[in-house]
């Protein structure tokens, strides 16, 4: 079954403590991207990266780093979150340059940061 | 301006009615479009996906696109309480970005 998966699922940190969203996908696509959700504001990207050791920002990147040294992982990194990070993240994978797929999104992470 | 406006709501309806969602985009050359639906505590998945103008109909679900007036349409008939649930559009902007609408928030009543 295809499948992206984001661990963990739920998170509460304190302000400062390093952290790391995993995620890992089973399609062989190149193509994956970090998403947070907030209310009103929809999904905005973070990060993405078109193939292995290849990443680029998106539109909200502050405060997140990224790496990709596997085609089947991405981890979010937060060297020192704060609270406005508090939100719904997701991951999500895409069969590049087939504009007719769908991005393949996980389950969610939800982080609290207080 | 952003790029994609969708009303938030939250939009409730009781079973059986069309639905209504909508969304504008700023962008005319956008040609790629998409309808996710997100269930409580899942990610989004796709719904419909349109290319360029005209309509797309799937079952109870037809997806319509307005390039003049850059208007992005999802109808909904004989809505379900399984339909409850948050709708996004969507636009490929034809590289490796996909852009959405905040979501709509839709409640069918039974």
């Amino acid at each position: 079954e295809a499948q992206v998966t984001q661990n963990p699922r739920y998170l509460i940190t304190v302000t400062g403590k390093k952290l790391t969203v995993t995620c890992s996908q089973n399609m062989n696509h190149e193509y994956m991207s970090w998403y947070r959700q907030d209310p009103g504001l929809g999904l905005r990207q973070i990060y993405y990266s078109m193939n292995v050791e290849v990443t680029d920002k998106g539109d909200v990147p502050e405060g997140y780093k990224v790496s990709r040294k596997e085609k089947r992982n991405f981890p979010l990194i937060l060297e020192s979150p704060s609270p406005n990070q508090t939100s719904l993240y997701f991951c999500a994978t895409w069969k590049s340059g087939d504009y007719n797929s769908p991005l393949h999104f996980g389950n969610g992470t939800r982080l609290t940061v207080t | 301006q952003k790029e994609v406006e969708q009303d938030p709501g939250p939009l409730s309806v009781p079973e059986g009615a069309i639905v209504s969602l909508n969304c504008t985009y700023s962008n005319s050359a956008f040609q790629y479009f998409m309808w996710y639906r997100q269930y409580s505590r899942k990610g989004p998945e796709l719904l419909m996906y349109t290319y360029s103008s005209g309509n797309k109909e799937d079952g109870r679900f037809t997806a319509q696109v307005d390039k003049s007036s850059k208007y992005i349409s999802l109808f909904i008939r004989d809505s379900q309480p399984s339909d409850s649930a948050t709708y996004l559009c969507a636009i490929n902007t034809g590289g490796f970005k996909t852009i959405f609408g905040a979501g709509t928030r839709l409640f069918v009543k039974a």
